[in-house]
């Protein structure tokens, strides 16, 4: 079965910098892209980066030059490094795979979310 | 970007009932349009991708259609497990979006 699983949530200051990290296994992780998103409280879904297999990365914009996405193909872990935060980026961030196929795709497989909360 | 509008915000609906949920892209994404179910205190659940392919365990009773600007999401006969909020993506274009989600509840 697949399973992703995230970590590194917690409380940090504006301006402050924080790393997730979504461990995944069931399925051959080097040859997915992948993906997070986030959800603040009480609010919808928002997309916001994606790897490739390949390495290549895209952003929301409003994340753009303060978050880093990579992956480390050899622990089978994604990685959100996150800075410069402000409480707007108060969320859960979930990790997800995929479906098979050319990206982007619709996530077919979720973590069970982490919460990172920017707050003095 | 791509906005996704939903419709309605929430509808409350009696068990059995039919559902019909709207999902409305502001350019076409031809036919690049998923549907997730969020239980409260859950992550997203994939229910249909492709506007019109069920994910794998997802009951008959769903279904979705649709192309280009103009989605639904069709639930047959409403199960008190049906409960939740139901949010559409496009994918056709990044950045990926998500409408605000139509929350379903029972009457």
């Amino acid at each position: 079965q697949f399973h992703v699983v995230e970590s590194g949530g917690g409380v940090v200051q504006p301006g402050g910098s924080l790393r997730l990290s979504c461990f995944s296994s069931g399925f051959v992780f080097h040859t997915f892209g992948m993906y997070w998103a986030r959800q603040a409280p009480g609010k919808g879904l928002e997309w916001v980066a994606f790897v490739e297999n390949d390495g290549s990365k895209k952003y929301i914009d409003s994340v753009r030059g303060r978050f880093t996405i990579s992956r480390d193909n050899s622990k089978n872990t994604l990685y959100l490094d996150m800075s410069n935060l402000t409480p707007e980026d108060t969320a859960v961030y979930y990790c997800g795979k995929p479906q098979v196929g050319f990206a982007p795709r619709p996530l077919d497989v979720w973590g069970q979310g982490a919460l990172v909360t920017v707050s003095s | 970007e791509i906005v996704i509008m939903q419709s309605p915000g929430t509808l409350s609906v009696s068990p059995g009932e039919r559902v019909a949920l709207s999902c409305r892209a502001s350019q076409s994404v031809g036919s690049d349009l998923a549907w997730y179910q969020q239980k409260s205190g859950q992550p997203p659940r994939l229910l249909i991708s492709d506007t019109s392919t069920r994910a794998t365990g997802i009951p008959a009773r769903f279904s979705g259609s649709g192309f280009g600007t103009e989605f639904t999401l069709t639930i047959s006969s409403l199960q008190s497990e049906d409960v939740a909020i139901y949010y559409c993506q496009q994918y056709n274009m990044w950045p990926l979006t998500f409408g605000g989600g139509t929350r379903v509840e029972i009457k």
